[in-house]
């Protein structure tokens, strides 16, 4: 069965700076990846998604991930965060034949310093 | 419309009653999930309907959920004789056809409390 793990449920970081969100994930085949964000009030919003191809996948906001095989893990990146961002990210995989269901990682929540 | 709608947006019960939430997808979408995210955690799939057909009800806890779609627009689900661990946001999403591929579009959600 799929499965996600993201290891940080808080995550601070100061406005400008970089920042980096893992996500680890099981499954037996390609997998289909993606990142949500989800602001308070708001429904969770589609960031980027990965299917096949470049391991690299841009999204919007300025959002990168990153699809690496040999360590199971979809990190999203971002060069430099806007306060703007502050929010909750969830990591989902997909793809299990037949089935539609995304499974969702437990969550991490970004606070942005000024 | 212009994006997944729900509502209500807020519903406050007591135990015991039966409580229904309205979905209302995006409009040229064929395929209509709902999920369940409780407190802290994230959402955590129901069911899903590709027009009227309901493919998939693995996610349903009990038998005191069901969903509908009738017209394969709208859809509803209702939670029978409500608990407090039904407590929760309720997430629905729709895509554009029934692929693994397409990306699920998230409304607001319902959130529920069971007093």
């Amino acid at each position: 069965a799929q499965s996600v793990t993201q290891p940080d449920i808080h995550i601070t970081v100061s406005e400008g700076a970089s920042l980096e969100l893992r996500c680890n994930y099981s499954y037996g085949a390609t997998p289909y990846l993606f990142w949500y964000v989800q602001s308070p009030g708001q429904g969770l919003q589609l960031l980027l998604k990965y299917f096949s191809g470049d391991t690299l996948v841009q999204g919007i906001k300025g959002f990168e991930a990153e699809f690496k095989r040999s360590q199971s893990s979809f990190n999203l990146r971002k060069p430099s965060v806007h306060w703007s961002d502050a929010a909750e990210y969830f990591c989902a995989v997909g793809g299990d034949t037949g089935r539609r269901a995304l499974t969702f990682g437990s969550g991490t929540r970004l606070q942005v310093q000024p | 419309g212009a994006g997944v709608s729900q509502s209500p947006r807020y519903k406050v019960t007591k135990r015991g009653q039966d409580v229904t939430l309205r979905c209302d997808p995006i409009s040229s979408h064929a395929t209509l999930y709902w999920y369940q995210q409780a407190l802290g955690q994230g959402p955590e799939f129901l069911t899903y309907f590709n027009y009227e057909a309901q493919p998939d009800k693995s996610g349903l806890p009990s038998d005191r959920f069901s969903a509908e779609r009738p017209e394969g627009s709208i859809s509803t689900l209702t939670i029978q004789r409500t608990e407090q661990r039904d407590s929760a946001m309720y997430r629905c999403a729709s895509s554009l056809r029934d692929t693994r591929r397409e990306t699920q579009y998230f409304g607001p959600g319902t959130r529920l409390l069971v007093l």
